[in-house]
């Protein structure tokens, strides 16, 4: 099974909005919604900012969004901050017991 | 608050087999529902599954990883390990463990990751 698609860079500036993409198949992303959202800091374990495709664990910003269209999901970041730079992995159930993850987005505040 | 912490060698040598622990604190490995899992990152690049095991024992690997993989779990010791056998210098990554609520729901806490270097 191959990684799921991010796109390698995105950005943004300070209060703009920006979306991550995430694109399976029907065998994962789109047969599922068990779509998580990590944020990784360079040198720091990553840390969970959506599941469920669209739910945020207490503590996040709510400034943090997830949905998902067909076999597509996105993360969209809305009034940017410096403190999100960071790489961003999506992460899938596949079935049969398997999860798959996206192979990062870093995003760059401007 | 729950905490995880790998621990293991951090240098291996090629076709030998690497091997590394995490420990659970703050809560127990034996709640239902909770899975515990093993992820790695090689210098650069992104993340990949490698497997997750149940309490129970019940173990769920990567396809590409399974002929040389095991995971184990020791309930009484709160800890659950990771076995890679014949190991090449395509396993040197950061190896990370975490708990995933729900298998595939969301790993919501992970250790802090340790880096295993696969050289002679």
């Amino acid at each position: 099974q191959s990684a799921l698609t991010q796109p390698a860079s995105v950005s943004g500036s300070p209060g703009q909005s920006i979306t991550i993409s995430c694109t399976g198949t029907t065998s994962d992303v789109g047969g599922y919604n068990y779509v998580s959202w990590y944020q990784q800091h360079p040198g720091k374990a990553p840390k969970l900012i959506i599941y469920d495709v669209s739910k945020r664990p207490s503590g996040v910003s709510d400034r943090f969004s997830g949905s998902k269209s067909d076999n597509t999901a996105s993360l969209t970041i809305s009034g940017l901050q410096a403190a999100d730079e960071a790489d961003y992995y999506c992460c899938s159930y596949a079935g049969s017991s398997t999860l798959l993850f996206g192979g990062g987005t870093e995003l760059t505040v401007l | 608050q729950l905490q995880l912490q790998e621990s293991g060698p951090g240098l291996v040598k090629p076709s030998e087999t690497l091997s590394l622990t995490c420990t659970v604190s703050g809560g127990s490995i034996s709640s239902s529902n909770y899975y515990w899992g093993w992820i790695r990152q090689p210098p650069g690049k992104g993340l990949e599954w490698i497997g997750s095991i149940y309490y129970s024992g019940s173990t769920y690997l990567n396809s590409s990883l399974k002929s040389r993989v095991t995971i184990s779990v020791d309930t009484s010791k709160n800890q659950f390990s990771l076995r890679l056998s014949s190991v090449t210098a395509a396993d040197t990554a950061m190896y990370y463990c975490a708990r995933d609520h729900g298998f595939g729901e969301q790993f919501d806490y992970w250790g802090q990751g340790t880096l295993v270097t696969v050289s002679s």
